[in-house]
């Protein structure tokens, strides 16, 4: 299973909105609206962020959002604020396994 | 508070053996899926196995499949893996991760494994 396709890097200034892609194929990220996003910080662990394309688990501020067309999915950033800086990795259920995406290291 | 602490890592051969264990707390074991994700360093996320709540199914990713085994123990909270024939490839850090639906939605800390000569 090939890793998801996420742009190595986007950046914005504080208050601008970012979003980031994650292009699979109809054998995972179109197949399925089970994708996930998960932000991590250096030598942190994972964190999740987005979950079944849309959902914000408690806590997770509304700014982040994710959508999905096709087989690709979006993480958007909106009002970006500098505690954002981070990596960022979408990740989807692919039948019997899970691919990850290749990582976006968001700057601010 | 969910907490999952993982144990077990450190420095091996190629071709050796390692065994990483996951203490965890803060919610109903037996009811949660337990996964395995791992990192190499600089690089991103990878998944690498996952065990039902019952033990009794347990998935693997195809880099893994036949060297790695994960398995659980109920009565003390525990998914372990074991790993077998390792690679250079397999240096990464570790993480144990609680399944949740589709997703992980706890992380432990991450323990490194380092497979060199």
């Amino acid at each position: 299973q090939s890793a998801l396709t996420q742009p190595r890097s986007v950046s914005g200034s504080p208050g601008q909105s970012v979003t980031i892609s994650c292009t699979g194929t109809s054998s995972d990220v179109g197949g399925y609206n089970y994708v996930s996003w998960y932000q991590q910080h250096p030598d942190k662990a994972p964190k999740l962020m987005i979950y079944d394309v849309t959902k914000r688990p408690s806590g997770v501020p509304d700014r982040f959002s994710g959508s999905k067309s096709g087989n690709t999915a979006s993480l958007t950033i909106s009002g970006l604020q500098a505690e954002d800086e981070a990596d960022y990795y979408c990740c989807s259920y692919a039948g019997d396994s899970y691919v990850f995406g290749s990582g976006t290291k968001v700057t601010v | 508070e969910v907490q999952l602490l993982e144990s077990g890592g450190g420095l091996v051969q190629p071709g050796g053996s390692l065994r990483l264990s996951c203490a965890a707390s803060g919610f109903t074991f037996s009811s949660h899926v337990m996964s395995w994700v791992r990192q190499a360093p600089g690089k991103g996320l990878e998944w690498v196995s996952a065990i039902t709540g019952s033990g009794g199914n347990a998935y693997y990713a195809d880099s893994v499949k036949g060297r790695f085994t994960m398995s659980r123990d109920n009565s003390k909270n525990t998914v372990y893996l074991q790993m077998n024939s390792l690679r250079a490839d397999d240096t990464a850090v570790y993480y144990c991760a609680r399944f949740y639906s589709y997703y992980f939605d706890y992380w432990g800390q991450g323990i490194l494994i380092t497979v060199s000569s």
